[in-house]
């Protein structure tokens, strides 16, 4: 089966960093993505790897390592407007979406 | 976890013809789906709010006569785009609510449509 690991919930402190860390298996790869969703809102798109590899965005990193089908996403330098879930996913060889459930974090001052 | 479904995968059609998408809680109820559209590498725009029972919720500049939704059982809600052109093609996405926390939000896999 096609399926999408990454924690449940993770806590940090404001003005440190975070690693978010996202497993799959699934049928193909066709690219992963990753999301910011605040309570409420529509998920926000942060980043898209199809390549092995950091791809840097501000605060915001994403890593991809195809071969060992993991990737996380960095954030550094956090602020409590961060605290939000973040959602993993991948799109498979039919150009399917398979979702992460997210990892819910937590700012503390 | 929770899982949720979506039919067709892929759809293409003619322009001026309607294509209904379904979307299903597989292994729970859910009184209020949600109805998203997204663009490549674009975040996913929320289309509509569908709750079991009422009118569905839509978001400003979406067209209610042209997306009908229909949430018609606590495991099922269908979006019908009427008289598709090509600038409808995109990927539908919808997810649907556990409980009463909107960010326990289960994401369907998706809807592909070409509109030709």
């Amino acid at each position: 089966g096609q399926n999408i690991d990454q924690p449940t919930e993770m806590t940090a402190t404001e003005g440190a960093i975070v690693q978010i860390n996202c497993t799959y298996q699934t049928s193909g790869f066709n690219g992963l993505f990753w999301y910011q969703q605040h309570a409420g809102e529509a998920p926000t798109f942060l980043s898209y790897n199809v390549l092995d590899g950091l791809e840097e965005k501000g605060r915001f990193s994403s890593f991809l390592s195809r071969s060992k089908g993991y990737s996380y996403l960095l954030l550094k330098e956090l602020q409590m407007k961060d605290s939000a879930s973040y959602l993993c996913a991948v799109m498979d060889s039919n150009y399917q979406l398979i979702w992460g459930a997210g990892t819910k974090l937590i700012i503390k001052p | 976890g929770a899982v949720v479904s979506q039919h067709p995968s892929r759809v293409i059609c003619k322009s001026g013809t309607s294509v209904k998408i379904e979307c299903r809680s597989l292994d729970f109820q859910a009184t209020t789906m949600f109805w998203y559209r997204q663009f490549p590498k674009q975040s996913l725009m929320l289309m509509a709010t569908s709750n079991e029972g009422s009118k569905a919720t839509y978001e400003q500049g979406v067209e209610k006569d042209k997306f009908l939704i229909n949430h018609a059982s606590l495991t099922l809600s269908t979006l019908t785009v009427t008289s598709a052109h090509p600038e409808d093609s995109s990927f539908y996405i919808c997810s649907a609510l556990q409980g009463d926390h909107r960010e326990t939000q289960y994401f369907g896999p998706g809807t592909r449509l070409l509109v030709l």
